[in-house]
């Protein structure tokens, strides 16, 4: 089955800049999308179709794509960052068949 | 605003049947797919399923395959997830979403719900 592979933790010091991989043998051909819980709450569309970023969601926010890997970029971290992000995407069957990552946790010193 | 609110959680035993429902506000309701995606306690995300707007289209994740249906009511604004069969992996904090469809193949989750809680056990 298609997976999407994080590296389980990424910690930065505040006003750092954090990336946060994810790599999947079908993202050269499907986009990938990113999501940020943090701690007792739902999950929070951060990133769509690669790089776009949806109203309200801080200029800090950024991603990009490259081969079979997607990045989430945050630059000048804050505290109230620190939480879990997943990446997801599909796995082009054409079945409709979401994928997620594992998630990563991000930790800000 | 954008509204999703589940109801239905709760305790069942293995083996044991429970309906989930969604109540959607602030859009369209009928003009949108809508998936449910769950999270088993300290673990991550998986999907569950999606449904149509006009529920023509339904896909299901293999591990709930069989056992779980997924449905809505577009004159109620509500989804459904209906769950048969219950294990206790099945264990886990279920998240309506809404599905934002650019094309096939091109389609994220904007908002989620709060989710409810899915226990099974004895």
């Amino acid at each position: 089955s298609y997976e999407l592979t994080q590296p389980p933790s990424v910690s930065v010091s505040p006003g750092q800049t954090a990336t946060i991989t994810c790599s999947g043998d079908g993202l050269p051909k499907q986009y990938g999308y990113w999501y940020q819980q943090k701690p007792g709450q739902a999950p929070v569309l951060v990133i769509y179709k690669d790089s776009e970023r949806p109203s309200g969601i801080p200029e800090r926010f950024s991603g990009s794509s490259s081969g079979t890997t997607v990045t989430l970029t945050i630059s000048g971290v804050q505290v109230e960052d620190e939480a879990d992000y997943y990446c997801q995407s599909a796995d082009g069957t054409g079945h409709r068949n979401v994928v997620f990552g594992g998630g990563t946790k991000l930790t800000v010193l | 605003e954008v509204q999703l609110v589940e109801s239905g959680g709760g305790l069942v035993q293995p083996g044991g049947s429970l309906r989930l429902s969604c109540a959607a506000s602030g859009f369209t309701f009928k003009d949108f797919w809508m998936a449910w995606v769950r999270q088993a306690p300290g673990k991550g995300l998986e999907w569950v399923a999606n449904l149509r707007h006009d529920r023509t289209e339904m896909y299901y994740a293999a591990s709930v395959k069989g056992r779980f249906t997924v449905s809505r009511d577009n004159a109620q604004n509500s989804l459904y997830l209906q769950m048969n069969s219950l294990r206790a992996e099945d264990t886990a904090v279920y998240y309506c979403v809404r599905v934002i469809v650019a094309t096939m193949g091109i389609e994220w989750f904007d908002p989620w719900g709060q989710g409810t809680l899915v226990t099974v056990s004895s």
